[in-house]
């Protein structure tokens, strides 16, 4: 409904595997985010994109990796997570960063770390 | 750095009454003031935002805020709320991403859940 969907959904992974979450958008923008959120906490950004460039690096473990191939496609590959790592990734995308636009955020996908 | 605060967990409003969410914001130079919402098992939903202008801002679904810079808030109001305006709502404020002022992200608040009773 936003434009900016998501896979998949639900994924539960044990601390072994490796796993990719995707995002795709389709409103043209120039900019894509990931974030991380858990209950009762404030949103963190974990990666941002500008015109598949990466602009910023939140200090994320190096477990959590980012690819944007193209300004549409956003991934986020997983390798040897941990169970505190289990929350909602949301995927966002703007018009662009400079402006503070606002932005369109995908459902999520609910990741549980066994 | 630029930070906003949502000082209530959980607001608890009956059906037809006003509602209000509050936010305060602490920043430097002029705050850019965002309003999201979440419904269950959904992203976060743009509602309205404040860069300049009127102090009152309007935005979707009937919703209003209104930024009041002396007492550095930017509270989310409706004069009559809904069953279905139930959901987890965010205040955000713009920071720059870095030394630079070209680049910016968004600041969030933990969130306010909003319950409608009927």
């Amino acid at each position: 409904e936003t434009g900016v969907t998501q896979t998949p959904r639900h994924l539960v992974m044990g601390m072994t595997n490796k796993k990719s979450l995707k995002c795709e958008q389709h409103l043209g923008h120039n900019a894509m985010y990931w974030y991380k959120q858990s209950a009762k906490k404030p949103l963190e950004l974990m990666f941002v994109y500008s015109l598949e460039e990466r602009v910023e690096n939140n200090s994320v473990p190096s477990r959590f990796s980012p690819e944007c191939p193209n300004s549409s496609h956003l991934f986020l590959h997983l390798h040897t997570l941990q169970p505190e790592d289990s929350a909602l990734y949301l995927c966002a995308s703007s018009q662009g960063v400079t402006l503070g636009d606002e932005q369109f955020f995908g459902p999520g996908t609910r990741l549980t770390v066994l | 750095a630029q930070s906003v605060a949502q000082p209530e967990d959980q607001v608890n409003v009956a059906e037809g009454n006003p509602l209000t969410v509050k936010c305060t914001y602490s920043v430097s130079g002029n705050p850019y003031l965002f309003w999201y919402v979440q419904y269950p098992n959904r992203g976060l939903q743009f509602l309205l935002k404040y860069i300049t202008g009127d102090n009152l801002v309007k935005g979707s679904y009937g919703f209003e805020a209104e930024f009041n810079k002396s007492q550095t808030s930017f509270h989310l109001k409706k004069p009559s709320a809904l069953v279905s305006d139930s959901a987890l709502y965010f205040c955000a404020v713009r920071d720059m991403i870095g030394p630079q002022d070209s680049n910016y992200q968004l600041i969030w608040g933990a969130g306010t859940k909003l319950i409608i009773k009927p």
